[in-house]
């Protein structure tokens, strides 16, 4: 079973920042924060992990709270390219031998005009 | 990111007959790979893992002999479905595991069956 929990669906105004929030307050040390995403009909893309510390890249910014029980995706100007179905994981990177991802639920985010 | 390839995108087969999947990693190595199912308004379901060299892990409930996995080489994982029949029509989609600058896993985009 997936170690998350998103919401089940959200909506963006186009050009705004998306928040996609999400709770992992069973993960373990040595596991990351993962988020993709799947666009209708297509393989899921990477967009971002972290371990602890926030990250950010050209996609998005990946903020993780010090617990690490959630964390949030931000997009910070959506666009209509961005309505997608976000999946937020947790796994056990950097080599370790668990290194399949679980998909849950995700969260659709409709980016609208 | 990395580059992860599937084909055929789109095959059509006939009931009882067999349908191969490619999965490539076009700009790496990849001594592991995963292979996912995903029905219609479902999320994806882990099929197997795929380890170079040596036989795949499947996931339970998964039928070994029907879905086989062969992975000869660093950056070819193939997936055959076995005496196809239309409960078998899925998106199937494999992921690589890219350890270059850490561990990410990559997508291909995915191969629609249709069995009939």
């Amino acid at each position: 079973d997936a170690k998350t929990t998103q919401p089940t669906s959200m909506d963006c105004a186009e050009g705004r920042a998306a928040n996609l929030p999400c709770n992992h307050s069973t993960i373990s040390g040595n596991e990351y924060v993962y988020w993709y995403r799947q666009i209708h009909s297509q393989g899921p893309q990477y967009i971002i992990h972290g371990l602890k510390n926030n990250e950010t890249n050209e996609m998005a910014s990946l903020i993780i709270t010090e617990d690490r029980k959630s964390s949030t995706l931000i997009l910070p100007h959506a666009t209509l390219r961005d309505t997608a179905v976000y999946y937020c994981i947790v796994r056990v990177g950097s080599g370790g031998s668990q290194g399949n991802l679980i998909f849950g639920k995700g969260t659709k985010l409709s980016v609208k005009p | 990111g990395a580059v992860v390839s599937q084909h055929p995108s789109w095959v059509i087969c006939k009931s009882g007959t067999s349908v191969k999947i490619e999965c490539r990693s076009l700009d790496f190595q990849a001594t592991t790979m995963f292979w996912y199912r995903q029905f219609p308004k479902q999320s994806l379901m882990l099929m197997a893992t795929s380890n170079e060299g040596s036989k795949a892990t499947y996931e339970q409930g998964v039928e070994k002999d029907k879905f086989l996995i062969n992975h000869a080489s660093l950056t070819l994982s193939t997936l055959t479905v076995t005496s196809a029949h239309p409960e078998d029509s899925s998106f199937y989609i494999c992921s690589a595991r890219d350890f270059r600058g850490g561990d990410t896993i990559y997508f291909g985009e995915g191969s629609w069956l249709t069995v009939v």
